[in-house]
């Protein structure tokens, strides 16, 4: 059966430090892969997604970057985080396509920039 | 550009009924449906791929209307397990996947 795995679970940064989030999925091959970013109280706002090794659409200007080394490996990255960087932070995978099996979430990564 | 949902909460007893409503302003080619309880991962429901097509999930339901470019979430007697808050959400494009606004639900006893 497919996991996807999300670490940290929970991490506390100041503001200006870098910062890495890694997702990886177990159990299929060739996903799309997803990072998304969730405000307290708010909506799931989309920020990369990836169909393949190296390749990576974005979808907001921002100071986040998205890298994706191997097949099953998903990477969120800042240089220099600002305090409007806080939020939940949500690895997903689906298959290619439609996401017909739906899209999965990994457990999160709750962020707070101090 | 992410679908927009109606309403933004709900509060019901237990056993009431609710539907939640999922409109876009661009086409749909399909829908999918997720609930997240607070302060975990938003779990998939359901996904409907043709106009005019119903599924069931348990008590709870979906119809997907492609015309009208609307989807509706249908929660039959309600249960306390099903608070949290509700995702319709929509691929754009071929790899796109937007979410819609959440509604909330709060199921009491």
């Amino acid at each position: 059966s497919q996991t996807i795995h999300q670490w940290p679970a929970t991490l506390v940064q100041p503001v200006g430090s870098p910062l890495s989030l890694e997702c990886t999925v177990e159990g299929t091959s060739n996903p799309n892969l997803y990072w998304y970013r969730q405000a307290a109280g708010r909506g799931l706002q989309l920020l990369f997604y990836s169909v393949g090794i190296g390749q990576i659409s974005s979808e907001v200007p921002q100071n986040l970057s998205a890298s994706r080394p191997q097949d099953r490996q998903f990477i969120l990255s800042s240089k220099k985080l600002l305090l409007s960087d806080s939020g939940f932070y949500l690895c997903a995978w689906s298959v290619q396509g439609q996401g017909l099996n739906g899209y999965t979430f990994g457990s999160g990564t709750r962020l707070t920039v101090v | 550009q992410q679908p927009v949902q109606s309403p933004q909460a709900v509060i019901l007893r237990e056993g009431e009924d609710a539907v939640i409503n999922c409109s876009s302003s661009k086409a749909l080619y399909s829908v999918h449906w997720y609930r997240q309880k607070h302060g975990e991962a938003p779990v998939f429901l359901m996904i409907l791929l043709k106009g005019g097509e119903q599924k069931g999930h348990e008590k709870i339901s979906a119809s997907f209307n492609e015309k009208k470019q609307q989807s509706s979430l249908y929660l039959t007697a309600s249960q306390l397990s099903y608070s949290g808050t509700y995702f319709c959400g929509t691929l754009y494009n071929f790899n796109k996947f937007y979410f819609g606004s959440g509604t909330k639900l709060n199921v009491k006893p």
